[in-house]
């Protein structure tokens, strides 16, 4: 069980928005912690798409963005892309668990 | 540009100890950046293991501690994972990465492609 909660799957028709959310608490992101989040495609390894909640690391489309409120975080996905069909990951910190922590994870299809 | 590369033994012993290095190539691991390892089981999330600091100081994730330990070589340019006393539960890919460090919490970048462990007799 993850510290952070993701729903297990989304879809989305390509084209369409989509969001990702990642529910914490007062000990992570709460506290409060950046969230960021990462793609996986299977097979390959994680890589960053949103940092400290908001922000793009340079070479990612515009389609993605990041938000938090309170203790829960969300990832958009616009305009959605068959190459967007990948697993989507949120990262935080947990001051009462002293680590780094990880939600479930979320797998989208693009239908 | 900087990139990581795991190695390491692909299959392990139960009871054993698990041990991978990860090659840093593209840039100098000196400097004010930790060093992580992460796991992820078969079909499952991400967890992080641990990171060490050029200067050898490490932290671990108190869930896996008391087996744990991370080593620098710096004449290598690589780091190491040491997991003892494995069982079947530890296979998984591992990967290591470098953490950036920022205002709040640190997130992670560059990855290594990552390498299967598998504990079996």
């Amino acid at each position: 069980q993850s510290v952070l909660t993701q729903p297990p799957s989304v879809s989305g028709a390509p084209g369409q928005r989509v969001t990702i959310s990642c529910s914490g608490s007062s000990s992570n992101i709460g506290a409060p912690y950046d969230v960021h989040w990462y793609q996986q495609v299977p097979g390959t390894a994680p890589k960053v798409l949103i940092y400290d909640s908001t922000n793009r690391p340079s070479g990612v489309p515009d389609r993605f963005s990041g938000s938090k409120s309170g203790t829960a975080a969300s990832l958009a996905i616009t305009g959605l892309q068959a190459e967007d069909e990948a697993d989507y990951y949120c990262q935080s910190y947990d001051r009462s668990l002293n680590s780094v922590i990880f939600g479930g994870g979320t797998q989208l299809t693009v239908l | 540009q900087l990139q990581l590369q795991e190695s390491g033994s692909g299959l392990v012993k139960p009871s054993q100890t698990l041990s991978l290095t990860c090659a840093v190539s593209g840039g100098s691991m000196s400097g004010a950046h930790a060093w992580s390892w992460f796991r992820q089981r078969p079909g499952k999330g991400l967890e992080w293991i641990g990171q060490i600091y050029y200067s050898g100081s490490t932290y671990y994730n108190p869930s896996l501690k008391s087996r744990v330990t991370m080593s620098v070589d710096r004449s290598k340019n690589q780091f190491s994972l040491n997991l003892r006393s494995v069982t079947a539960a530890d296979t998984a890919v591992f990967y290591c990465a470098r953490e950036v460090a920022a205002a709040v919490n640190d997130w992670f970048d560059p990855w290594g492609q990552g390498t299967l462990v598998s504990v079996s007799s």
